[in-house]
């Protein structure tokens, strides 16, 4: 069964403090792991998709790395409006649909 | 360019009523998508449609019925609804199942009393 585990749950930074997040799957048969953004009151924005293992992507102060196991949400140098639910989503081979994780919350203090 | 529309934003209804959620979108993407999300939970796919003219149960599918009225919309419809399904409703649409970055709507927050 796919599966999918995010951490930590919530995550407070100082401005301009870097750190990572985490998101840890379970999937038969990777087909895509996807990195969205979610807003309060918002619906999910979409950052990025990783396909195999070793690949990174970025995006301004964002960057996400995939493993066999996991991928990794690196903020460098966040400001306040990186402040998000960030959601972590598999799909697997032959699936229908992504399978998401339940986010880690992201607080950055100016 | 508005991307995936839904109406209403927010809902109350009875135990018992019935309503029906419209979502459309304007990227020409062939797949469309229902989700609930629920504190605590990720998002669970409700139903969704690969193409026009096709719709396929998800992982809640139970209490809801959809319909792909063309390829543009794609309606949810809870015909007794019941608190239990009390949740933030999101509508999605992908290029095809197998370009699954999805782009979602803003959502419609229901509420069963």
């Amino acid at each position: 069964e796919d599966q999918v585990t995010q951490s930590p749950e919530a995550l407070r930074l100082q401005e301009g403090e870097s750190s990572s997040l985490n998101c840890s799957y379970t999937v038969s048969g990777l087909r895509g792991l996807f990195w969205y953004r979610q807003d309060p009151g918002k619906g999910p924005e979409f950052l990025f998709t990783l396909y195999s293992a070793g690949e990174e992507k970025e995006k301004e102060r964002l960057k996400a790395t995939l493993t066999k196991k996991e991928s990794f949400l690196h903020i460098t140098a966040p400001k306040p409006e990186d402040s998000a639910t960030y959601l972590c989503a598999v799909q697997g081979a032959g699936a229908n649909n992504l399978f998401f994780g339940t986010g880690t919350r992201l607080t950055v203090i100016p | 360019n508005a991307g995936v529309t839904q109406t209403p934003k927010f809902q109350v209804l009875k135990t018992g009523q019935s309503m029906t959620l419209q979502c459309a979108q304007d990227m020409n993407h062939n797949s469309m998508y229902w989700y609930r999300q629920d504190p605590g939970m990720g998002l669970r796919l409700i139903y969704y449609s690969a193409s026009e003219g096709t719709t396929d149960k998800g992982e809640v599918p139970n209490g809801y019925n959809v319909s792909r009225l063309n390829k543009r919309e794609f309606s949810l419809r809870l015909e007794s609804a019941a608190p239990s399904q009390t949740s933030v409703y999101f509508c999605a649409s992908s290029v095809s199942m197998g370009h699954a970055e999805a782009f979602f709507g803003q959502g419609t927050r229901l509420t069963v009393v």
